[in-house]
């Protein structure tokens, strides 16, 4: 079965402190990854997605990710957290090419990043 | 800045009342989105519109009726609706829709059924 896993519920970090944020998923192929933010009140943000190539993407407000492709992960990292990242952050994986329902997006259910001061 | 733009922010209707809610973008996108997202949890897609055509339903009840009026525009029309329908509702769009892999959501209508 296809899933995304997302382990970590709630983390909590210290402005300045470094940030990684778990994402592992189930899928027959290599799927496209992707990482999206959403702030309080606020719509989602699409923050990088992964396709092709260089395994290390980089993506807006600082962030970047890994695939790693024998752990079926693609986890979020940040070296230095700021006070206005605090936001629930979703991992979700898709199929690169397909028809119907097969095309839709399959998401985490999501990480809740507190930042204190 | 917020290039999906949705109105109305907040909306709380009874639920004999009929209402619309309404999404815009324009950055020549051809695949509009329809999610709902309960409170702290991933949004659930309800329907995609290509090319103004609607390409997806996720069997959504038929008091929530999508309407695409032209390549900009999407709207939401509701009629009675179930206090369970109370949700954000957000807008997305994507350059297409090979994949439904929204590119940018709007900030969403927040929607109280009395």
């Amino acid at each position: 079965a296809q899933s995304v896993t997302q382990p970590d519920i709630h983390i909590t970090v210290s402005e300045g402190a470094s940030l990684e944020l778990r994402c592992n998923y189930s899928y027959g192929a290599t799927p496209y990854l992707f990482w999206y933010v959403q702030s309080p009140g606020q719509g989602l943000q699409l923050l990088l997605k992964y396709f092709s190539g260089d395994t290390l993407v980089q993506g807006i407000k600082g962030f970047e990710a890994e695939f790693k492709r024998s752990q079926s992960s693609f986890n979020l990292r940040k070296p230095s957290v700021h006070w206005s990242d605090a936001a629930e952050y979703f991992c979700a994986v898709g199929p690169p090419s397909g028809a119907g329902n097969n095309r839709k997006l399959i998401w985490g259910l999501g990480t809740s990043l507190a930042v204190n001061p | 800045d917020t290039e999906v733009t949705q109105t109305p922010k907040h909306l709380v209707m009874g639920m004999t009342n009929k209402k619309s809610l309404k999404c815009e973008q324009h950055m020549g996108h051809r695949a509009m989105y329809w999610y709902k997202q309960k409170a702290k949890k991933p949004p659930e897609l309800m329907f995609v519109y290509s090319y103004e055509k609607l390409s997806i339903n996720e069997s959504v009840p038929s008091r929530f009726s999508p309407e695409c009026p032209n390549s900009s525009l999407l709207n939401l029309h509701l009629h009675a609706l179930q206090p369970e329908d109370s949700a954000l509702y957000l807008c997305a769009s994507s350059q297409d829709d090979r994949a439904v892999q929204p590119q940018h959501f709007g900030d969403g209508t927040r929607l109280s059924i009395l």
